[in-house]
């Protein structure tokens, strides 16, 4: 119960297209859910978060939209640029432990140029 | 603000060895969770410490230990390694007032290889 899932592995995009990731969980306690990015050898860097109160957060070209009903997560990238190119993970927590993120598997995307 | 840091970066160990690990949060936060991140198991939280108290522990066995000190920096401390403990770990900083704009900072992380 908790897990969170995440889809896809991999992810190949045109530049100036969009880019999908999904997620889904099943702990209905979750009421954190950030998005990380990293890139290699690096640390994960927060890119943007959501509470299930919303259904969706955009910031900048980077957007969450968020089905409570259905258990499930998603990040849209707009406008994707070879720059994206990294590794993200969705995560989920509980407002009782912030401090321990369960994370879904990652999804490399590379985007062409 | 300095960022999470962690030393050292990169560290060579042998099996059946023990290891320290360091962590200094971002000036302020009181929380210190350490992960782990594998290729194949992603990224898995270890532990988390606040005000020196350990706050919350993950599935791992307990050859995998920390502690937090008075100024909030933390180490962990993994015993007996095994050629499976080979991994990044990664520590990450929050306020810890379990509030609704708590988040958690990553370090750049420790690579550990185990021979």
């Amino acid at each position: 119960q908790q897990q969170v899932k995440q889809s896809p592995q991999s992810l190949i995009v045109q530049k100036g297209g969009i880019s999908i990731i999904n997620c889904a969980y099943e702990n209905t306690a979750f009421d954190y859910f950030p998005w990380y990015q990293q890139f290699p050898g690096k640390g994960p860097a927060l890119l943007i978060a959501i509470r299930p109160d919303v259904s969706e957060k955009k910031e900048g070209r980077f957007t969450i939209s968020f089905n409570k009903s259905a258990k499930q997560f998603s990040l849209h990238i707009m406008d994707s640029q070879p720059g994206d190119s990294a590794t993200y993970f969705c995560a989920a927590s509980t407002r009782s432990n912030t401090g321990k993120l369960i994370f879904g598997q990652g999804t490399t995307l590379q985007v062409k140029p | 603000k300095a960022g999470v840091t962690q030393t050292p970066r990169y560290l060579i160990k042998t099996r059946g060895q023990q290891v320290t690990l360091s962590c200094s949060p971002i000036s302020g936060h009181r929380s210190v969770s350490w992960y782990q991140q594998t290729p194949g198991q992603g990224l898995q939280f270890l532990f988390e410490y606040f005000s020196e108290t350990q706050r919350n522990k993950g599935n791992f066995p307990g050859r995998f230990s920390g502690r937090q000190f008075s100024n909030s920096r933390s180490e962990m401390n993994v015993s007996t390694l095994e050629l499976g403990d080979s991994a990044l770990y990664l520590c990450a900083s929050a306020s810890g007032e379990h509030s609704l704009t708590d988040t958690q900072y990553f370090g750049p992380g420790t690579r550990l290889t185990v021979l």
